[in-house]
Formats: structure tokens, C-alpha cells, sequence
């Protein structure tokens, strides 16, 4: 069965610093993957998304990620956090079958951002 | 606004009492997905239809949930002698079944509280 491990609860970051978010995945074919980013009492809004091709993807809110197969692996970063980035932001697997394309969530991870 | 919607966003219930949630997915889309998301957790399929059909089930769907798509457009979730623990934020989202875009939007979730 597909699962999905963002290692890190909580990340605390100054504004303007870089930002690092973890993702692994475990699945047993090439997944199709995802990063959701959630406000408080907002639903979930993609940020980005990889199928097939580069493997660094580009998103929106100047956000990126980095698809590496080796290691199973999809981290999200941003060169320079805004105060707005302050989110719960969660990694997701899929996989296109037949019968649909369900997702697989990690746990998430809560960003901070201190002045 | 041609977003995915859901009604009520809140809902305040007593333990054994039955709660109906309805879903309106973006229109074009014929795929509609439900996801339940506890406190500090990511969220989890509970089940997909792919236009009326209901396709898939998780084991996180009790006897005590139903989920209907009657006319391919709309849909509803109703629990049935609600317990404690499904005090959760119900999550709905769609896609439209294209090869190569399988990205699903989310609508701002129901909030479940069962007394």
C-alpha cells in the first residue's frame, strides 16, 4: 500500500529565510505527486504537482520541488518565506488506474514564521 | 464563483444523531471525491464516484456512512448515529478524468462536532 512521511510536525522560520518542507513516499511504481498548502479553516489549494518529465517542478506562490526517485522523495522548498506562507502544508501520492486516482496524504507539516 | 462548494460549513450534533452534508463539485468535472481530516492529521479517502457510480470504498466507511451522487452532478454524505469519533472536517473534492490532469480541487470542508 502507498504511504506518504513528511518527517516534520512543525517548522519554525524567520521571514525572508528559505524554506525546506520533507517528503518521502513509499509506492511501487512512479507515483504522481502533489503539495497541498491548507490556511486555517481554508480548504486544501495545490501548489504544485509532478507526472513525468523535470523533475523539478515549479508552483505557485514561488514555491518548487524536487522529484528524486533514489530517494523516494518529493521536498518542497521556497528560497524566501513571507509572513502569508504561515500554513499547514501537506504532501500527496497518487496513482492513475482504471478505477480512479485517489490520494494518499502525509501526516503534514505546520509552518511558522517569526518576524 | 466555480469553485467546489460544500454545505453546511460547520455542523454542531449530538451523539446519535444522523448529519447529511452535500458536496457541489466545479461543473465539468465527472470525478468526486470525499476525504475526512482529524485534527493534526492529513486527510484520508473515504470514497470516489465517477460520474453517479460510486467506484470505491476505504474501510474507513462504516456501515454508518453513505454516500450518494444521484444525477452525476451533486453529492451527499450522510452519518448515521453519529459517534464521538467522527468529529472530523469532511473534505470534498473533483477532478475531471483527462489523461495527464488528475488534479483534484478541494472545496473549504464541512467541520464535524459531535457532542
Amino acid at each position: 500500500a502507498q504511504s506518504v512521511t513528511q518527517p516534520d510536525i512543525h517548522i519554525t522560520v524567520s521571514e525572508g529565510a528559505s524554506l525546506e518542507l520533507r517528503c518521502n513516499y513509499s509506492y511501487g511504481a512512479t507515483p504522481y505527486l502533489f503539495w497541498y498548502v491548507q490556511s486555517p479553516g481554508q480548504g486544501l489549494q495545490l501548489l504544485l504537482k509532478y507526472f513525468s518529465g523535470d523533475t523539478l517542478v515549479q508552483g505557485i506562490k514561488g514555491f518548487e520541488a524536487e522529484f528524486k526517485r533514489s530517494q523516494s522523495s518529493f521536498n518542497l522548498r521556497k528560497p524566501s518565506v513571507h509572513w502569508s506562507d504561515a500554513a499547514e502544508y501537506f504532501c500527496a501520492v497518487g496513482f492513475i488506474k482504471a478505477a480512479g486516482n485517489k490520494l494518499t496524504f502525509g501526516g503534514g507539516t505546520r509552518v511558522l514564521v517569526k518576524p | 464563483d466555480t469553485g467546489v462548494s460544500q454545505d453546511p460549513r460547520h455542523k454542531i450534533t449530538k451523539r446519535g444523531q444522523n448529519v447529511t452534508f452535500r458536496c457541489d463539485p466545479i461543473s465539468e468535472h465527472n470525478r468526486l471525491y470525499w476525504y475526512r481530516q482529524t485534527l493534526g492529521q492529513g486527510p484520508e479517502f473515504l470514497t470516489y464516484f465517477q460520474n453517479e457510480a460510486q467506484l470505491e470504498k476505504s474501510r474507513l466507511l462504516s456501515d454508518r456512512f453513505s454516500a450518494e451522487r444521484p444525477k452525476g452532478s451533486f453529492s451527499t454524505l450522510e452519518i448515521q448515529r453519529t459517534e464521538q469519533g467522527d468529529s472530523a472536517m469532511y473534505l470534498c473534492a473533483s477532478s475531471f478524468r483527462d489523461l495527464g490532469n488528475n488534479e483534484q480541487f478541494f472545496g473549504p470542508g464541512t467541520r464535524l462536532t459531535v457532542l
